[in-house]
């Protein structure tokens, strides 16, 4: 009963070095998205996968990749991170039954200095 | 631009009292509004889901209800307690106008309900 699972929970990086944010679904979900949280922003999409082998740009996509591996996973890295990158990222999965909620994962609090 | 707003920000309140919580949106071409919890440091959790054809949706305490015309959706707490504590986020999910994949999340209402 896992449902959305994100690695890690907590990341210190420097300004420059690169990661990935590993996201991964157990209920089958065909879609999967990537936000991040900033106090006062809200939860902006960076990017989404509707389907497995797709997948599409956000609101705030610049700075980040993303790679649907299969129907399970969906990783977001970071290639050269920057100050303004540190955020709460969270991954979230639908089933593409349009009246069903989104899921989401607890979170990746991500500090650049 | 599709934009949802909550007001308020913020709102503390001693234990037992019934509660309003507002969502506005700019464009009435929805598919459904969702309501999400949030506890400090943990994921969203969806607690209702308004269909464009609803008006309302209850469980348990929650009452959310859904005014297209007006580009509104409340959620109503009853009876309010400390574990109601959290901040409650509404998403809005586009019809014909926006890409139906994509959820506009409101930057929440903070609540506080203290004993």
């Amino acid at each position: 009963n896992a449902g959305v699972t994100q690695t890690p929970k907590f990341q210190v990086l420097k300004t420059g070095q690169s990661m990935t944010l590993q996201c991964a679904q157990d209920m089958n979900h065909n879609s999967m998205y990537w936000y991040r949280q900033d106090p006062g922003m809200g939860l902006r999409l960076i990017y989404y996968s509707a389907s497995e082998g797709t997948t599409d740009k956000g609101e705030v996509p610049n700075g980040y990749n993303v790679s649907r591996l299969n129907k399970r996973e969906f990783s977001l890295r970071l290639e050269s991170a920057a100050p303004s990158q540190t955020s709460v990222y969270f991954c979230a999965s639908f089933p593409r039954t349009l009246n069903s909620p989104l899921h989401f994962g607890n979170g990746t609090r991500l500090t650049v200095t | 631009k599709q934009e949802v707003t909550q007001i308020p920000a913020a709102l503390s309140v001693p234990e037992g009292e019934n509660l309003v919580l507002n969502c506005s949106f700019t464009d009435s071409a929805i598919y459904n509004l969702q309501w999400f919890r949030q506890d400090p440091g943990k994921g969203l959790t969806s607690l209702l889901l308004i269909q464009s054809s609803q008006r309302e949706q209850t469980s348990g305490r929650l009452n959310a209800s859904l005014d297209k015309s007006s580009g509104r959706s409340t959620l109503y707490i009853a009876a309010s307690q400390p574990g109601d504590s959290a901040t409650y986020l509404c998403a809005f999910r586009g019809g014909q106008t926006y890409n139906t994949d994509k959820l506009i999340f409101g930057t929440g209402t903070r609540l506080q309900v203290f004993p």
